[in-house]
């Protein structure tokens, strides 16, 4: 079955530092790739998305780029601040439409000091 | 764009009593429904889908006649906990797919459920 691996966490960094957290997928066919952010005691806000090979998605200064050679979904930014502070989620559901089910990894806390 | 409103956000409860969760689709049709469970160190548990219209589709594990969930129209499904007990204590969260599956999906507020 589909499945989505990043980076557990959690990630301290200091504000201004350069931030990658890892994401890498299985899945069949051709999934759209997601990243979900969580603020504390707050659902999840959809962040950015990419819905196929080599599309890069951003958003807020964060960006993902779908690399279907790699399976990979790695989300970056050059520079955070300590608003970035939360914890991030990789997802993916399966192309086609038919089943919206998405699929998580685990999540990573980031914590940004100032 | 598309919001999903989720009450209440924190519910304390005794135990042995139910509680219900409310997630209203306020400006889109959400025909499906998703519930998850969020664990300590974040990790989120699909529990079930609702249909609007038909019964939901619960994942392996999780008790149908404790979690009860209702889809009866197209812009409300509710979640009940049953007979809670302090370990269904969590964070309860709520999301309806948009349009397509390309399109994301937005998710509730959540619900933080203590039971005492």
């Amino acid at each position: 079955g589909d499945s989505v691996t990043q980076m557990e966490g959690p990630v301290t960094l200091s504000e201004e530092a350069f931030l990658t957290i890892n994401c890498t997928y299985t899945a069949t066919g051709y999934p759209s790739l997601f990243w979900y952010v969580q603020y504390p005691g707050e659902g999840l806000q959809l962040l950015l998305k990419a819905t196929k090979a080599d599309d890069k998605g951003s958003n807020k200064g964060f960006e993902a780029t779908y690399r279907k050679e790699t399976t990979s979904f790695h989300l970056e930014k050059g520079s955070v601040q300590v608003s970035d502070s939360a914890v991030y989620f990789c997802a993916l559901s399966p192309g086609g439409g038919s089943n919206y089910k998405l699929t998580f990894g685990k999540g990573t806390l980031l914590t940004v000091n100032p | 764009g598309a919001v999903v409103s989720q009450h209440p956000s924190r519910v304390i409860c005794k135990s042995g009593t139910s509680v219900k969760i409310e997630c209203r689709s306020l400006d889109f049709q959400a025909t499906t429904m998703f519930w998850y469970r969020q664990f300590p160190k974040q990790s989120l548990m699909l529990m079930a889908t609702s249909n609007e219209g038909s019964k939901a589709t619960y994942e392996q594990g999780v008790e149908k006649d404790k979690f009860l969930i209702n889809h009866a129209s197209l812009t409300l499904s509710t979640l009940t906990v049953t007979s809670a007990h302090p370990e269904d204590s969590s964070f309860y969260i709520c999301s309806a797919p948009g349009e397509g599956s390309h399109y994301g999906y937005t998710f509730g507020s959540g619900t933080r459920l203590t039971v005492v």
